[in-house]
C-alpha cells in the first residue's frame, strides 16, 4: 500500500492559517480519495475532508468555511489549509487514504503533525 | 449526518481475556463499517473494513460482525499490546464521514 509523508508548521497564533501538505509514495493519486483527519485534545478522530484525483473536495460542515483541500496531480501531493485558527483547532492532524477496495476503509496514514495555538 | 455510538466507553481486561466492543449507528449503513486502533503518537492503524474484512496485517484473534446499525469488534486472548483506543467509523452518507467517539481498552 502507498506511503504518506506529510509536513507543514506546528506553531500557530490565534487567527492564523494552518498549512499541512502530504506527498504520496508508492502509488498514483488517480482513483483515490484523499482524506485529511484530525484529533484534537479531549475528543476523539474527526474527518475534515478530502479531494480525489480530480480534484474535487468534500468537507465536514462544521469545518467547510474554514478548510480548503488542494491537490497537485502533476506534482503528488495534496494539502490541506484552515484559515483563522483558535486553540479549539489544536491536536494532531493526519493525511489518509483508503485502501484499493474499499474507499470506506482508510488504510494508510501520514506520521501526523502536532498543531499547537498560542499567542 | 451519520452518528456512531461506541460502548463501553473504558473497558477494563487483563491479557487473555475477550473484549467485546460495540458500534450502533443512527441510521442503518449495511456493512459499509471500519474500526481502526490507536495508540499515542501514532497514526490510527485500520484493523477491520467492510464490518468483517481483516486489513492486511491484522491478527486472527480480531474479529467484527454485524450489518445495517449493530457492529461489534471482538478481541479473543488480548495482548498486551492490544491495549489501545479503538475507533469505528463509516462512510456510506458523505459528507461527512463520521467516527464514534472511540473505547478505551485498558489492562485491568
Amino acid at each position: 500500500q502507498v506511503q504518506l509523508q506529510q509536513w507543514g508548521a506546528g506553531l500557530l497564533k490565534p487567527s492564523e492559517t494552518l498549512s499541512l501538505t502530504c506527498a504520496v509514495y508508492g502509488g498514483s493519486l488517480s482513483g483515490f480519495y484523499w482524506s485529511w483527519i484530525r484529533q484534537t485534545p479531549g475528543k476523539g478522530l474527526e474527518w475534515i475532508g478530502e479531494i480525489n484525483h480530480r480534484g474535487r473536495p468534500s468537507y465536514n460542515p462544521s469545518l467547510e468555511s474554514r478548510v480548503t483541500i488542494s491537490i497537485d496531480t502533476s506534482n503528488n501531493p495534496f494539502s490541506l489549509r484552515v484559515r483563522s485558527v483558535t486553540a479549539a483547532d489544536a491536536g494532531f492532524y493526519y493525511c489518509a487514504t483508503h485502501v484499493p477496495s474499499s474507499i470506506g476503509a482508510l488504510g494508510s496514514w501520514g506520521q501526523g503533525t502536532l498543531v499547537a495555538v498560542s499567542s | 449526518e451519520i452518528l456512531l455510538t461506541q460502548s463501553p466507553a473504558t473497558l477494563t481486561l487483563s491479557p487473555g481475556e475477550r473484549a467485546t466492543l460495540s458500534c450502533r449507528a443512527s441510521q442503518t449503513i449495511s456493512t459499509s463499517l471500519a474500526w481502526y486502533q490507536h495508540k499515542p503518537d501514532q497514526p490510527p492503524r485500520l484493523l477491520i473494513f467492510d464490518a468483517s474484512t481483516r486489513a492486511t496485517g491484522t491478527p486472527a484473534r480480531f474479529s467484527g460482525s454485524g450489518s445495517g446499525t449493530d457492529f461489534t469488534l471482538t478481541i479473543s486472548n488480548l495482548e498486551p499490546e492490544d491495549f489501545a483506543i479503538y475507533y469505528c467509523q463509516q462512510r456510506t452518507q458523505r459528507p461527512p464521514i463520521t467516527f464514534g467517539q472511540g473505547t478505551r481498552l485498558e489492562i485491568k
